[in-house]
C-alpha cells in the first residue's frame, strides 16, 4: 500500500534552516507529482510546494518562494523540502502528499497523504 | 488567489441525519475541487475530488456536488466516526492550490 513518511522536523531558531524529507513506498514514485503542504497549530491548510513527477518545475506558495527549495531523489525514493531563513510563521505540522495523476500534467489535488512532521522556528 | 469560504464553521448533527457542508469559492473554479476529511491528530484524507466523484474507499453517504463558485459536501446518516474537520480545495487556479478553512462536524 502506498506509504509516505516525514522526517527531519524539529525547533530551530529565526533565520535556520531544516531539511524535510519524505520516505515513499508502495507506489512507482517517479511516476506522480508530490506535494507539501502545511498546518499552522490550530489552523487550517496551506498548500506549500509541489514538483513534478520528473522534477522538471517546481512551484512555491508565495509565502515561502526564495526561501524553500523541493527535489526529489529518484534512487531513494524520497521527496524533499530545505528549509532556509526559516520565520516564527513557518511553525507548522507539514505534510508531504502525492498527486494522484500518472505522468504528465497534475491534478493538483492530493490522494495520499503523510502523517506529517512539526516544525518549530522559535528563539 | 481563489478565496475559499466554508461554513458553518461548525455543525452540530445528532447521528443517522444529514449534515450539508458549503464550500464557496472567491471566482469560477468549474468543477476542480476537492474534498478532505481530517481527524484530530491525523492527515486529511481524500473524500471527493472533481466536484463530485468519491475517492477509493469512501462510503456512498458522502457525496459532493456544485460548480463554479458554490460547493456542497453532503454527509447522510451521519455516524460517530465521522467526527472530523472537513476542508474543500480548490485546483483550478494556481499557484497557489487554495484550501477554505474548515468545518468542524460534531455529534450533538
Amino acid at each position: 500500500q502506498v506509504q509516505l513518511v516525514e522526517s527531519g522536523g524539529g525547533v530551530v531558531q529565526p533565520g535556520g534552516s531544516l531539511r524535510l524529507s519524505c520516505a515513499t513506498s508502495g507506489f512507482t514514485f517517479g511516476n506522480y507529482g508530490m506535494h507539501w503542504v502545511r498546518q499552522a497549530p490550530g489552523k487550517g491548510l496551506e498548500w506549500v510546494a509541489l514538483i513534478w513527477y520528473d522534477g522538471s518545475s517546481q512551484y512555491y506558495a508565495d509565502s515561502v518562494k526564495g526561501r524553500f527549495t523541493v527535489s526529489r531523489d529518484h534512487s531513494k525514493n524520497t521527496f524533499n523540502l530545505q528549509m532556509n531563513s526559516l520565520r516564527v510563521d513557518d511553525t507548522a505540522v507539514y505534510f508531504c502528499a502525492r498527486d494522484p495523476t500518472l505522468f504528465g500534467e497534475l491534478s493538483y489535488y492530493f490522494d495520499f497523504w503523510g502523517q506529517g512532521i512539526p516544525v518549530t522556528v522559535s528563539s | 488567489e481563489t478565496v475559499m469560504t466554508q461554513s458553518p464553521a461548525t455543525l452540530s448533527v445528532f447521528p443517522g441525519e444529514g449534515a450539508t457542508l458549503s464550500c464557496r469559492a472567491s471566482h469560477s473554479v468549474n468543477r476542480n475541487l476537492a474534498w478532505y476529511q481530517q481527524k484530530p491528530g491525523q492527515a486529511p484524507r481524500l473524500l471527493i475530488y472533481d466536484a463530485s466523484t468519491r475517492a477509493t474507499g469512501i462510503p456512498a453517504r458522502f457525496s459532493g456536488s456544485g460548480s463554479a463558485t458554490h460547493f456542497t459536501l453532503t454527509i447522510t446518516n451521519l455516524q460517530s466516526e465521522d467526527v472530523a474537520l472537513y476542508y474543500c480545495q480548490q485546483y483550478n487556479t494556481w499557484p497557489p492550490l487554495t484550501f477554505g478553512g474548515g468545518t468542524r462536524v460534531e455529534i450533538k
